[in-house]
């Protein structure tokens, strides 16, 4: 069965880096997209963009653009979120979760999702 | 960006109820609809996709309907282990995918 296991928690300093790993199992990688979904304590779900690693393309929300990237690893099977110039405001779970692609633009539904990744960014 | 709006943000309800959460989008998006469940502490759950198609696995007491703008998930009646947030999505902007700010399900 297909799985996603996400690393584990993080603590960052405000200004610095986090990037969280995501691998795959049980199916086929190259034929899905992987996005990047983050959850901020007691908030909604927010996308914050995808990868399909057959071609190496990124789509990002314009929120996140220019402070994420988003990378896939096809020979390990595993997709990469990397998130800089870290605020409290990104304190949240971040989440990878596998959807289709339509040409070269990463889609939903998301129907495997990972455990989940804390991010805490804190002085 | 297209965006998505829930109604209710909260709702109380009994087991065995029928229970209808609606979902709107700011411009039409065709049927490119999903719905998911979250409970506390784990990740979502997908429940419907393309506006009415069953996930494979889940009851048959979750149903969800409509196209364009407004779109709906019922759950024809409650079982104790569906309290939980509902989040719809449009994955119609692909460069834009929205969720809607939740609907969280309460037991009255």
């Amino acid at each position: 069965q297909v799985q996603l296991v996400q690393s584990g928690a993080e603590v960052k300093k405000p200004g610095s880096s986090v990037k969280v790993s995501c691998k795959a199992s049980g199916g086929t990688f190259s034929s899905y997209a992987i996005s990047w979904v983050r959850q901020a304590p007691g908030q909604g779900l927010e996308w914050m963009g995808g990868i399909i690693p057959i071609f190496g393309t990124a789509n990002y929300a314009q929120k996140f653009q220019g402070r994420v990237t988003i990378t896939a690893d096809e020979s390990t099977s595993t997709a990469y979120m990397e998130l800089s110039s870290l605020r409290s405001e990104d304190t949240a779970v971040y989440y990878c979760a596998r959807g289709d692609y339509g040409g070269n633009s990463v889609l939903g539904p998301f129907d495997y999702w990972g455990q989940g990744t804390l991010v805490t960014v804190s002085s | 960006d297209i965006q998505m709006t829930q109604s209710p943000s909260s709702l109380s309800a009994s087991v065995g109820d029928r229970v209808t959460i609606t979902c709107r989008a700011s411009q039409s998006i065709s049927s490119y609809l999903n719905w998911y469940q979250q409970k506390p502490g784990k990740a979502p759950k997908l429940l419907i996709y393309a506006a009415s198609s069953l996930q494979s696995g889940v009851p048959s007491r979750f149903s969800g309907s409509g196209s364009g703008t407004d779109f709906t998930l019922t759950i024809s009646s409650l079982q104790p282990e569906d309290f939980a947030t509902y989040y719809c999505q449009q994955s119609y902007s692909t460069l834009r995918i929205t969720f809607g700010q939740g609907t969280r399900l309460e037991i009255k």
